[in-house]
């Protein structure tokens, strides 16, 4: 099946700093999202991204699908935006079975 | 506009004892359906989804069950739950392709 690596594994910042998160994925996608899961475990949708750039606040994303990657961009980060992030694309081309997801990226931002 | 809601939000269960955890979509209709699960650690890892009522597809062999008794209903059992059976249960439902998470279920097996 599809495999998706995310990088950095963990990452530690103060508040203000810029981050990249970076998503890689072993096969051509139709769909790509990002999510970030917060200390309660809630998961949040951040951004729906099968290719191009979307942005959304401090938050922006690009996916390049011909080249197999996403990035997700955090500029002057708050504490609130500690948790972990993952990135998730289908198991197959129709997607109905689901998405299979990268093991994340826990990002914690100092104050 | 859609909603989904699962429970119980904390659950502690001893060995061998009974699960029932579910979830229930709001707002759509024929959605598609998934339970996952978060071990220790932060992976999610896919256990059913469902397109449609009585249709269940199965992603891992395990000690659980899944049924879809109504269009907006999704269930995940156990007969006799064993300590690996604990982690943070999500359930989700699709639109277009876009993955959407209830709040989650968090189950101790002691």
């Amino acid at each position: 099946g599809i495999q998706v690596e995310q990088s950095p594994p963990d990452l530690i910042l103060q508040e203000g700093a810029n981050s990249t998160l970076r998503c890689n994925f072993s096969d051509s996608v139709n769909n790509l999202q990002w999510f970030h899961q917060n200390p309660w475990g809630q998961l949040i949708n951040l951004f729906y991204i099968p290719s191009g750039t979307k942005q959304n606040g401090r938050l922006s994303a690009t996916t390049v699908a011909t080249e197999r990657y996403s990035l997700l961009y955090i500029s002057s980060s708050q504490t609130t935006d500690s948790g972990v992030y993952f990135c998730a694309v289908p198991y197959s081309g129709g997607g109905a079975d689901g998405l299979t997801f990268g093991k994340g990226t826990h990002l914690i931002i100092q104050p | 506009s859609q909603t989904i809601h699962q429970w119980p939000a904390t659950l502690v269960q001893p060995v061998g004892s009974p699960l029932s955890l579910e979830c229930t979509v709001e707002g759509t209709s024929n959605p598609n359906l998934y339970w996952y699960r978060q071990a220790a650690g932060r992976g999610l890892q896919l256990l059913f989804y469902s397109v449609g009522i009585g249709q269940i597809s199965s992603e891992v062999p395990q000690n659980l069950s899944a049924s879809r008794p109504q269009d907006r209903q999704f269930i995940l059992s156990s007969k006799k739950l064993l300590l690996s059976d604990s982690g943070f249960y999500l359930c989700a439902w699709s639109s277009g392709g876009e993955l959407f998470f209830g709040e989650g279920s968090r189950l101790t097996v002691l």
